[in-house]
C-alpha cells in the first residue's frame, strides 16, 4: 500500500501572504509526482509534473520542488489571492506500474481578501 | 482539441437500479481511469484501462462494480444494484501511454 500524505490538510491565509504544503511519498521506486489544483465543483486540473530529483517547476507565482530521495515535494504560492483558493493534490506514480496515480488526501487553501 | 468528457454529469438512481457512467478520452489518450470521491474524503483510485484491456482494478469494489473501455465507444463504468453508500463523484482521467492524466468533469451519482 502506497502512502501519499499531504500536510496541512487545511490552510486559512490572508490575501497576499506567501505559503507552501508538503506532499510526501515512498522514496523507493519512483516515476512522477504531479500536483493538482482542484476548485469546488470542477474537476482537477495539472499544475505540474516532476519526474527528476531535484526538479523545480513554476508557473506564475505558483511553484513547486522535488526531493526523491527523501521523498517530499514542496508547493509555494507567493502573493496568495482569492483565486488560488482550492485544494491542491499530489498524485504518486511508481516505476512498476506507471499508470496507476496514488492521490494524497489534498491540502485545502482558503485566501481570505 | 475536446478534453475529458464525461456523461452524464448528474445521475439519480434508486437502490437496486444500476448506473452507467460514461467517459469519453482526450484525442489520441489510450489510457482511461476512474476514480471516486465520497463525501468528505479525497479521490480514490478505482480502476486503470487500455482499449479492451484492464490494466489494474485494485481500487474496484469487489462485487457490483465493473468497467470496460472498448475497442470503439467510451469507457463505461457500470454499477450494478446501487445503494446509498455509492453516492459519490466519479471522475474519470485519461492519458497517452504513461503520461500526464487530464481529468473530466465527473458524475455526480445521487441513490435515494
Amino acid at each position: 500500500i502506497l502512502n501519499v500524505e499531504q500536510s496541512p490538510q487545511s490552510l486559512h491565509v490572508q490575501e497576499g501572504d506567501s505559503t507552501n504544503f508538503t506532499c510526501s511519498f515512498p522514496s523507493s521506486n519512483f516515476y512522477a509526482l504531479h500536483w493538482y489544483r482542484w476548485e469546488t465543483a470542477k474537476s482537477p486540473e495539472a499544475l505540474f509534473v516532476m519526474t527528476l530529483n531535484g526538479d523545480e517547476k513554476k508557473k506564475g507565482r505558483i511553484s513547486a520542488t522535488l526531493n526523491t530521495k527523501e521523498g517530499y515535494s514542496y508547493l509555494y504560492i507567493k502573493g496568495s489571492q482569492p483565486e488560488d483558493s482550492a485544494t491542491y493534490l499530489c498524485a504518486f506514480r511508481v516505476g512498476t506500474n506507471a499508470g496507476k496515480s496514488t492521490f494524497g488526501d489534498g491540502t485545502t487553501l482558503t485566501v481570505k481578501p | 482539441n475536446a478534453g475529458v468528457m464525461q456523461n452524464p454529469r448528474h445521475l439519480v438512481r434508486r437502490r437496486g437500479q444500476e448506473a452507467r457512467l460514461r467517459c469519453s478520452p482526450m484525442k489520441g489518450h489510450s489510457h482511461v481511469y476512474w476514480y471516486r470521491q465520497l463525501p468528505e474524503e479525497g479521490l480514490k483510485f478505482m480502476v486503470y484501462l487500455q482499449k479492451e484491456n484492464i490494466i489494474d482494478e485494485s481500487g474496484m469494489p469487489k462485487e457490483r462494480f465493473s468497467a470496460e473501455f472498448p475497442k470503439e465507444g467510451p469507457s463505461i463504468l457500470r454499477i450494478q444494484q446501487v445503494v446509498r453508500g455509492d453516492s459519490a463523484a466519479y471522475f474519470c482521467a485519461s492519458s497517452p501511454p504513461a503520461g500526464e492524466q487530464f481529468f473530466g468533469p465527473g458524475t455526480r451519482l445521487t441513490v435515494l
